[in-house]
């Protein structure tokens, strides 16, 4: 069955650190993988997808097909990244599967 | 432009009672999605409508549930009978449909508690 597992309910760090929030994912078909961020009181809006292989507001993403995994990293956290971080997985029919979620929170 | 737009935001009804949440997608996209997002449960796919295909109804939790989308636009969940599970955020959303265009966009949600 298909599975997106973030396994931190939640990370945190200090501004400036690293951040690298984990996903795993199962699924036997050539997966498309997105992360989602919601920051507080705002709608969930799209963060990056793989296949763009951009950076957006300094997150990266690289899927990793040998370990099933689409990592989310940002070499030096700021206090907006604080926000609730969703690892999703497209099926060819386009429904997403989502993880639980990941809360980041930066302190100052 | 307007993104997408749910209503209401909020809905508080009784065990037992039918509801109806709304949403209006994005003019132009074709798909259209129904998500539920629990406490602790992540986001979980509900609906899939894509043009004039018959809908994938493939997470709808229990026969209580059904979906419709009128003219390719608006859609409306209800929820028959609501149960104090039933209890979450319903998000919708849209996307111009297949191919590199499948980036959805979601509405606000609506926060509905079943007492």
């Amino acid at each position: 069955a298909q599975r997106v597992t973030q396994p931190e309910k939640l990370l945190s760090v200090f501004k400036g650190a690293p951040v690298e929030l984990k996903c795993n994912y199962s699924y036997s078909g050539s997966p498309e993988l997105f992360w989602y961020v919601q920051y507080s009181r705002q709608r969930l809006q799209l963060l990056l997808r793989h296949i763009s292989r951009e950076s957006i507001k300094g997150f990266t993403a690289d899927l990793n097909k040998g370990e099933t995994s689409f990592h989310l990293k940002k070499p030096f956290a700021q206090e907006e990244d604080s926000a609730m971080y969703y690892c999703a997985l497209s099926l060819n029919t386009d429904k997403l599967i989502f993880g639980t979620g990941t809360r980041l929170q930066v302190f100052p | 432009g307007a993104g997408v737009s749910q209503s209401p935001s909020n809905k508080v009804t009784e065990k037992g009672k039918d509801v109806e949440l709304r949403c209006d997608p994005i003019s132009g996209h074709t798909a259209l999605y129904w998500y539920r997002q629990s406490l602790g449960q992540g986001l979980e796919f509900l609906i899939y409508f894509q043009g004039n295909s018959a809908p994938d109804k493939s997470g709808l939790p229990s026969d209580r549930f059904s979906a419709e989308r009128t003219g390719g636009s608006v859609s409306t969940l209800t929820i028959q009978r609501t149960q104090q599970e039933d209890s979450a955020v319903y998000l919708c959303a849209s996307s111009l449909g297949r191919g590199r265009e499948r980036t959805q966009y979601f509405g606000p949600g609506t926060r509905l508690l079943v007492l």
